[in-house]
């Protein structure tokens, strides 16, 4: 059984209509993470959490909310996409000095 | 502050040696390589704390150099299956595991 998942693996949307992504883990990790990959950029982080409510803002997070209600679940939301989220995203997640485990990706495309 | 990666890319025959190089401006609290198939996921390879310890894994090893605060990836004997994009990822102090990633090395390595 996959210790990471996401949902869904592709989505296409329109330009202006909310977006949410799910990151499911089954390893009781505290902290996850929510990056966005692109050409030429690297892995950039969106959004991480430490535990249940505790979520801190990365190095893009214009555009993003997160939630995280449970241990397992750490979900994105895009609130109003734009054709510039058009990424793959990956959720990860890790324990304190761990490397990152990351899930499948998701591939958004916003038209 | 994103660390600067060298090569770019690298096209290497079955059985070479390469070294991949992650360097940054700002002093480093650990140093993690990953690395990455097209439309997979990364994959997590190791970890190097602060202390310029070297590690190893098969025939891929990396070392941290503080002073320099630099790290180096060692792939020896290549094999097929180490082609993919490797990426470094550095963490600074206080930054609550939080990396910022390179934009990657493209390895190849041909039979």
């Amino acid at each position: 059984d996959a210790g990471i998942t996401q949902s869904p693996r592709h989505k296409v949307t329109e330009t202006g209509t909310p977006v949410t992504l799910r990151c499911h883990q089954t390893e009781n990790h505290r902290y996850m993470y929510w990056y966005r990959q692109d050409p030429g950029h690297g892995l950039r982080l969106i959004h991480y959490s430490y535990g249940v409510k505790d979520t801190d803002k990365g190095e893009v997070s214009d555009g993003y909310s997160v939630s995280r209600s449970k241990t397992e679940d750490f979900l994105l939301t895009l609130e109003s996409a734009t054709s510039s989220q058009t990424s793959v995203y990956f959720c990860a997640i890790s324990e304190p000095g761990q490397g990152k485990n990351f899930g499948p990706g998701t591939r958004l495309t916003v038209t | 502050q994103q660390p600067v990666q060298s090569p770019q890319a690298v096209i290497l025959r079955e059985g070479e040696d390469a070294v991949i190089n992650c360097s940054s401006s700002k002093a480093l609290y650990s140093v993690h390589w990953y690395r990455q198939k097209h439309g997979e996921a990364p994959i997590f390879l190791m970890i190097l704390l602060k202390g310029g310890e070297q590690k190893g894994h098969d025939k891929i090893s990396a070392s941290f150099n503080e002073k320099k605060q630099q790290s180096s990836l060692y792939l020896t004997a290549s094999q097929l299956s180490y082609s993919g994009t490797y990426f470094c990822g550095t963490e600074y102090g206080g930054s609550q595991g939080n990396l910022i990633f390179g934009k990657g090395t493209k390895l190849s390595v041909k039979p």
